[in-house]
């Protein structure tokens, strides 16, 4: 259990469909962030979150929209996917994004499994 | 721009022997931490150690230890006694302290033998 929950864990949806991922941390911390992990392919941070506030937004397309309602949930909103989309969504959580003081450290969900028809 | 380099793409090693997995870096900041995770097959990321930049001593989890040397940018990760449980993709990543953003390299896919 590493305190940080993703629902679902699977997901199938055709081109047309909108669905949700969310991201639930139960550390206290105040940074969230959304990673891609293709098949043998390297983690691809997508967005960050630091105290409800987008920080980063590394060039995602407009198909995929973040939500941070407050610091302990995170949604991915998904609208229109494309096959090459379909790949493993992670979650991670740390203290906070600046700070050399604080704890850096990222604690990753399990995981949803995208597969996009 | 901080870029990260696993040159092994995959590894292996009888069980209870010692691996060493390397990583190197580039970057132009002073403050940042390095860490390794590990991807089982379930997929989970899991925290393996964690370095910061700013101390000289290297970390050391258990069987798990890293040579960090500064000055080149390396950040290489030693597994002693390596156990069938080691199997896994093994990542190393760099974190930016400054702009808060993280940079992770290709992996290592590492198989322990029995």
């Amino acid at each position: 259990e590493t305190g940080v929950t993703q629902t679902p864990r699977h997901l199938v949806m055709g081109m047309t469909n909108k669905k949700s991922l969310k991201c639930e941390q139960h550390l206290g911390h105040n940074a969230m962030y959304w990673y891609k992990q293709s098949a043998k392919k390297p983690l691809e941070l997508m967005f960050v979150y630091n105290f409800k506030e987008q920080t980063e937004n590394n060039s995602v397309p407009s198909r995929f929209s973040p939500e941070c309602p407050n610091s302990s949930h995170l949604f991915l909103h998904l609208h229109t996917l494309q096959p090459e989309d379909s790949a493993l969504y992670l979650c991670a959580s740390s203290q906070e994004v600046l700070g050399l003081e604080i704890e850096e450290t990222q604690y990753f969900g399990p995981g949803t499994r995208l597969l996009v028809l | 721009a901080q870029t990260v380099t696993q040159s092994q793409p995959e590894m292996s090693v009888q069980e209870a022997e010692t691996v060493t997995l390397s990583c190197t870096y580039d970057t132009s900041e002073n403050n940042y931490y390095l860490f390794w995770y590990k991807q089982p097959p379930s997929r989970q990321m899991i925290l393996v150690i964690r370095q910061e930049a700013y101390k000289q001593q290297n970390a050391t989890e258990n069987r798990f230890s890293v040579n960090f040397q500064k000055a080149a940018k390396s950040f290489s990760l030693k597994i002693s006694d390596s156990q069938l449980g080691d199997t896994a993709m093994y990542f190393c990543a760099f974190i930016d302290t400054n702009a808060g953003k993280s940079t992770f390299g290709d992996g290592t896919t590492l198989t322990v033998k029995p």
